[in-house]
């Protein structure tokens, strides 16, 4: 079957740097997107690696190695607006979510 | 505004009570879909829909239905709620399938007693 597997939460201070990983086991894996949840919000489109390699979007950035079925979610001069939760996909027509990781930003 | 419209977004009703959830977009997005939110599973997808009329099953679709007669609305109906089906509903839309960015609507809380 397919899964993506993430930590459940990570805790970093205001200013500093944090790496969300996210390891999948899926067959015809097509690519992984990055998505944003504040509590009590919707989720909201971050990123997505088509390919190998890094892709930047301001202080986001996100990484995919299809050789190692790994990618990640890397998220610079934390503020603590980025408090939230954030979860891998990976999507073809049907879309598999990980569980999520909750992001602890301390002051 | 762009945006997907669910409704309603709150409802707590009774055990065997169908009830449809109703998801609308203004985008032309090809793909649609419903997701549900429980606390330590994530976003599971229930059914999606890749243009008009064609529909296919997500991760756990037991005890839902959907349609798709236009391109813009895609309800959820439960047709004979149970307790298990308690839940945060996420309906979304994407101009197509693949890595396109999928935009979510606001949610949909229900408490099925």
């Amino acid at each position: 079957g397919q899964s993506l597997e993430q930590p459940s939460e990570v805790t970093a201070v205001e200013g500093a740097i944090v790496q969300i990983n996210c390891t999948y086991q899926t067959s015809g894996f097509y690519g992984l997107s990055w998505y944003q949840q504040h509590d009590g919000g919707a989720p909201t489109f971050l990123s997505y690696n088509g390919l190998d390699g890094l892709e930047e979007t301001g202080r986001f950035s996100s990484f995919l190695s299809r050789s190692d079925s790994y990618g990640y979610l890397l998220l610079q001069e934390l503020q603590m607006k980025d408090s939230a939760s954030y979860f891998c996909a990976e999507r073809d027509d049907k879309i598999i979510f990980g569980k999520g990781t909750r992001l602890h930003i301390l002051p | 505004e762009a945006q997907v419209t669910q409704n309603p977004r709150y409802l707590i009703t009774v055990t065997g009570k169908k009830l449809t959830v109703t998801c609308s977009q203004n985008m032309n997005h090809e793909y649609m879909s419903w997701y549900r939110q429980d606390p330590g599973l994530g976003l599971r997808q229930i059914y999606y829909s890749m243009n008009v009329e064609v529909t296919d099953k997500g991760d756990v679709p037991e005890g839902y239905k959907v349609s798709r007669k236009e391109k813009r609305n895609f309800p959820l109906i439960l047709e004979s709620p149970s307790p298990n089906q308690t839940s945060l509903y996420f309906c979304a839309s994407s101009v197509t399938g693949g890595g396109q960015p999928q935009h979510f609507g606001d949610g949909t809380r229900l408490s099925i007693l």
